[in-house]
């Protein structure tokens, strides 16, 4: 069964720390993975990965896929109050569908 | 301003009642979707369509039904079938078969008493 799954479920930091959030994948006919930010509606978009190794980035986001160990990475530096959301990872295993993992919370204090 | 608009933010629907939700887009997106989201569980879809005039269940269809009799448009209705109706349900829209990329609408919340 395709899934996708989401580490750590949940998390708390401080203003300026840096975080870390996994994701993990088994799904057929993989194309690409995409990461959204959620905070209390729509899920935004932030990036999508196809290639391994490749580092996209936006600011203090950045993310980069490994598709021979199936999973990708969202970093965050120096992370405010703003960044405090939900994140969503969701994988394309064609061109109609996404699966999405369960997110990660993230929540930072000042 | 382009987007996608889904109306009403909230909804209150008593037991046994069906409910429409709208989603309507003017991003002259090919594809439309509905997702439901619950506590601690992920996006789940429920139903998508490629074309007007054409849509496909997507994993948690029963109890629910759509149309799509224009490209901007496609509504939900939320049966009586529907077991456990209150959820946030999403709106999304994709541009063309060669990109992957959803973009969502505000989401509606519905809970049903």
């Amino acid at each position: 069964e395709d899934k996708v799954v989401q580490s750590p479920l949940s998390l708390v930091v401080h203003e300026g720390d840096t975080v870390t959030l996994n994701c993990s994948y088994e799904v057929t006919n993989f194309r690409s993975l995409l990461w959204y930010k959620q905070e209390k509606k729509a899920p935004t978009f932030l990036f999508m990965l196809t290639s391994s190794g490749i580092e996209k980035k936006s600011g203090r986001l950045s993310s980069i896929l490994d598709k021979k160990e199936l999973f990708s990475i969202l970093n965050i530096t120096a992370t405010q109050t703003g960044d405090s959301a939900v994140y969503l990872c969701a994988v394309s295993y064609n061109t109609d569908k996404l699966i999405f993992g369960t997110g990660t919370r993230l929540q930072v204090f000042p | 301003d382009g987007g996608i608009t889904q109306s009403p933010k909230y909804l209150f629907r008593k037991e046994g009642q069906n409910v429409t939700l709208s989603c309507e887009q003017n991003l002259n997106h090919d594809a439309m979707y509905w997702y439901r989201q619950d506590p601690g569980q992920g996006l789940r879809l429920i139903y998508y369509s490629q074309i007007v005039n054409d849509f496909q269940k997507g994993d948690i269809a029963e109890g629910y039904s759509v149309s799509r009799e224009k490209k901007e448009s496609f509504p939900l209705t939320v049966t009586s079938a529907q077991k456990n109706p209150t959820a946030f349900y999403l709106c999304a829209s994709r541009e063309s078969p060669n990109y992957y990329e959803q973009y969502f609408g505000p989401g509606t919340r519905l809970t049903v008493t």
